[in-house]
């Protein structure tokens, strides 16, 4: 089935530790997004990818990493620099950057800190 | 950064009655407009799409957009128990999608 897969679904991260969020899709889709959930929130956009081997900065990416090097899989990287990284993590694609096209999203990690 | 703002809610709606949520858009050169049902624990999951001014249907659901008055609505008809979710206003333009708070929505059995 096509789809975007989230991996894993619950992560725990420790004081100074960094932690990588999978993101794979197989729907060809061109463009990739990163959201944060915060409760009783709307999301917000940490990185996004347009293309392979490109990506720029949403409203948030302060203390977040990604790479694009393939055009299935958009990983996060949440590193020691974050200090609130306790949150719902959102992962969505669309076909490219077409004004009406909708983004679709996988199924999220929760990220706590232990 | 663009500022979607949603009637905060809850909204409560008792089984077979309209659910009516607003959204209003900062933006003006905003394009594309989708409204997205949340479960909770869940991700969001889109329900409908509209780029024009006017309404479009889909099932119980209508989506009515107004870009002169920077406004855009969902109606939800026979309102079910099923019904009940957080809904998600969003708005486009180019590539970003920006979000609402969202409005949470109880059906009354």
């Amino acid at each position: 089935d096509g789809g975007i897969t989230q991996s894993p679904k619950y992560l725990f991260r420790k004081e100074g530790q960094n932690v990588t969020l999978s993101c794979e899709q197989n729907l060809n889709h061109d463009a990739m997004y990163w959201y944060r959930q915060d409760p009783g929130q709307g999301l917000r956009l940490i990185y996004y990818s347009q293309i392979v081997n490109d990506f720029q900065k949403g409203d948030i990416a302060e203390g977040y990493s990604v790479s694009r090097e393939k055009k299935e899989s958009f990983p996060l990287t949440v590193t020691s620099a974050q200090k609130n990284p306790t949150a719902f993590y959102l992962c969505a694609s669309s076909t490219g950057n077409r004004v009406h096209q909708p983004q679709h999203f996988g199924d999220g990690t929760r990220l706590s800190i232990l | 950064q663009k500022e979607v703002e949603q009637n905060s809610g809850p909204l409560s709606v008792p089984e077979g009655a309209i659910a009516s949520l607003n959204c209003t858009y900062s933006d003006r050169v905003s394009q594309s407009f989708f409204w997205y049902r949340q479960y909770s624990g869940k991700s969001p999951e889109l329900i409908m799409s509209i780029y024009s001014n006017g309404d479009k249907e889909d099932g119980r659901f209508t989506a009515q957009l107004n870009k002169a008055s920077q406004y855009v609505s969902l109606l939800i008809r026979d309102s079910q128990p099923s019904d009940s979710a957080t809904y998600l206003c969003a708005v486009k333009d180019d590539y970003k999608l920006s979000f609402g708070a969202g409005t949470t929505v109880t059906v009354r059995a």
